[in-house]
């Protein structure tokens, strides 16, 4: 089966300055990848996604990079603020009919942004 | 819209009473429907998926099981609990195999 590998596992940055969270997969069939924020006590949300016909995506501050070869992708934040702070989650999904929309999770990475 | 709802919203129990937590989900048809498990501080763990009435896979084996009576809920149950079901208990759904995964808003178990 799928296995999502995300690090660092924490990360602490000053507001203002730029946050990479990183994953790696293992099923080359894996093709579609979101993104969530899960804040303290609350639902994990999703904040973007990206599927393996696009290399990169952007929306606003985040942004969403994908190397299919090395089974990579990952979430870069610019221009942090005291409100990311929370937990991020990756994950993969083989799209099609046997996978039935099943997601794998990333462990999770503590984002702290300090003022 | 779609909504999707869960309860109770934190439940604490005892170690071997039963357990059933519920999920319903409002302004969609056919959804498909998960649970997941989240122990403190750590990932999210899919329990059981299913794509209709009556179909429940399980992913891992363990003291809980699943039920799906009608379209829209999802019932999360166990006979006996263990220390170890505690954790922060998260259904989903999605439109379709390809869709978004929208989450509740989770039930928070303890188990004393």
């Amino acid at each position: 089966g799928e296995n999502v590998e995300q690090h660092p596992s924490t990360l602490s940055v000053q507001e203002g300055d730029s946050a990479v969270i990183k994953c790696t997969y293992s099923d080359s069939a894996s093709n579609y990848f979101p993104w969530y924020k899960q804040e303290l006590g609350k639902r994990p949300q999703l904040i973007i996604d990206i599927r393996s016909n696009v290399g990169e995506k952007k929306d606003q501050r985040i942004a969403v990079t994908l190397n299919k070869t090395a089974k990579h992708f990952s979430l870069h934040i610019t221009e942090t603020q005291p409100e990311d702070s929370a937990v991020y989650f990756c994950a993969a999904r083989r799209e099609g009919g046997t996978s039935y929309g099943k997601l794998t999770f990333g462990q999770g990475t503590i984002l702290t942004v300090h003022p | 819209s779609q909504t999707i709802h869960q309860w109770p919203a934190t439940l604490v129990q005892p170690v071997g009473s039963p357990l059933s937590l519920e999920c319903t989900v409002e302004g969609t048809s056919n959804p498909n429907l998960y649970w997941y498990r989240q122990a403190a501080g750590r990932g999210l763990q899919l329990l059981f998926y299913s794509v209709g009435i009556g179909q429940i896979s399980s992913e891992v084996p363990q003291n809980l099981s699943a039920s799906r009576p009608q379209d829209r809920q999802f019932i999360l149950s166990s006979k006996k609990l263990l220390l170890s079901d505690s954790g922060f208990y998260l259904c989903a759904w999605s439109d379709d195999w390809e869709g978004w995964q929208y989450f509740g808003p989770g039930t928070r178990l303890t188990v004393t």
